[in-house]
């Protein structure tokens, strides 16, 4: 499985905006990159996903570099609600989503 | 629309002891997963359906783990015997089709004393 990088923790404060970073420097052309975040005793959730340009939803954006070898979430103006476990994942298509470590996100009021 | 339905919400067993788990996915979502996530860590895929047949099960420990899924709707998973190292949340996820998102069942937390 393709791997990806992301940093244990991260910190930021309410109302500003959050770039959580993602290194895949081993992806492939047809992985898609997806990100989840999971909030303390519940399942993960679905954030947002792409191929090879920058996506937007009523959650989140997502910048991919255009070697495609990172990517960053954009979390535009966080709450205390995003407070949470952000998981960046490269899934080939119609392959199971195969979860890592995540990064923690911390959200100061 | 209604999302993955899981039972119980919480579970405590003795080791050795048998235990079931139930998901009812979002109607129409062909893919059902069930995952294992042990404390500190990301979900560890366990079985993939698709309708009511198996598509991956290779990460399942089948000498105490089983799974089915009746009519490509419901699905459950067994645990028989339980060890202590079972002691984990066990999520439902489904999903209607290629590239998309899953949705996520709340879990069921399982603990083996």
């Amino acid at each position: 499985d393709a791997k990806t990088t992301q940093p244990n923790s991260m910190e930021s404060n309410e109302e500003e905006p959050v770039h959580l970073p993602c290194n895949h420097s081993t992806i492939s052309g047809t992985d898609y990159i997806h990100w989840y975040r999971q909030l303390p005793s519940q399942g993960p959730e679905y954030v947002i996903h792409g191929l090879t340009s920058n996506v937007n939803n009523r959650m989140a954006s997502l910048a991919i570099a255009e070697d495609r070898k990172s990517s960053t979430l954009i979390l535009h103006r966080a709450t205390l609600r995003d407070a949470a476990v952000y998981y960046c994942i490269l899934r080939p298509q119609a392959s199971p989503l195969v979860f890592g470590k995540g990064t923690r996100l911390s959200v100061i009021a | 629309e209604a999302g993955v339905a899981q039972s119980p919400r919480y579970k405590i067993i003795e080791k050795r002891q048998s235990v079931a788990f139930w998901c009812n996915p979002i109607s129409g979502h062909a893919t059902l997963y069930w995952y294992q996530q042990i404390l500190g860590q990301g979900p560890k895929l366990l079985i993939q359906f698709q309708n009511n047949g198996v598509v991956d099960d290779s990460q399942l420990p089948k000498d105490r783990f089983s799974a089915e899924r009746l009519k490509g709707v419901d699905s459950t998973l067994k645990i028989q015997p339980a060890k202590l190292e079972d002691s984990a949340v066990y999520l439902c996820a489904s999903q209607q089709f290629g590239a998309g998102g899953y949705t996520f069942g709340s879990g069921t937390r399982l603990t083996v004393v």
